[in-house]
């Protein structure tokens, strides 16, 4: 059965960092383009940033661009997402996806992880 | 870079067929096939319910259809069932430098 499980979340001040991590199973990792999606308390679906499943092409909303860096141990089968001058506005749970069938770019996100929340506040 | 946009809300009764539209540009909807349309109950994950535009995936009722012309897209429920009651976002691939975007979600209500 294939699964995501992140971990990472948690409160942290405004201007700190936080690493989430999502721990993938049950598939060929390399294989799939990775993504991060957010989404604030009673907010729509925010796409944050993915990496193509050899991990040589990253993207990023305008949003975070700068701030987040994502990446991906293939040997582990774990994605990250380090996030830096974190602010408020970053409050969301965080979805760690997996892509359908695309290997460079997301095409469609067929699995998603249970989310961590990440709080950003003083 | 903007979201695509859907109708905040859209309602009907059992038994009845909905369609949410899901409104993009010639960048993201108009000019890749990479549509798709996930299903959100409250404090869950999202689910994936359309891709391709109109592929359904394995378990998914066929209740459910997509279509797409020239830079919108649709989803339609048809049967309404109590359980479809959750939020719908659309998705696209887009030629952009932020290459995905969602959909503003829709909630769909089970009068």
């Amino acid at each position: 059965e294939m699964q995501l499980l992140e971990s990472g979340g948690g409160l942290v001040q405004p201007g700190g960092s936080l690493r989430l991590s999502c721990a993938a199973s049950g598939f060929t990792f390399s294989s799939y383009a990775m993504s991060w999606v957010r989404q604030a308390p009673g907010k729509g679906l925010e796409w944050v940033s993915g990496i193509s499943g050899g991990g040589e092409s990253t993207y990023y909303a305008d949003s975070v661009k700068g701030r987040f860096t994502i990446s991906r141990d293939n040997s582990k089968n774990t994605l990250y997402l380090q996030m830096d001058s974190l602010r408020a506005e970053d409050t969301a749970v965080y979805y760690c996806a997996k892509d359908l069938y695309g290997i460079v770019v997301v095409t469609s996100i067929q699995l998603w992880g249970q989310g961590t929340l990440v709080t950003v506040s003083s | 870079q903007s979201a695509l946009t859907q109708p905040a809300s859209v309602s009907g009764s059992p038994g009845q067929s909905i369609t949410i539209s899901c409104t993009g540009t010639s960048s993201d909807v108009g000019d890749y096939n990479y549509v798709s349309w996930y299903q959100q109950h409250p404090g869950k994950a999202p689910k994936l319910m359309i891709y391709d535009v109109n592929n359904r995936p394995s378990g998914v009722s066929n209740r459910f259809s997509g279509s797409k012309s020239v830079n919108a897209a649709s989803l339609t429920i048809s049967g309404l069932q109590a359980e479809d009651e959750a939020d719908y976002y659309c998705s696209s691939y887009r030629s952009s430098s932020t290459p995905y975007v969602f959909g503003t979600g829709t909630k769909v209500t089970v009068l």
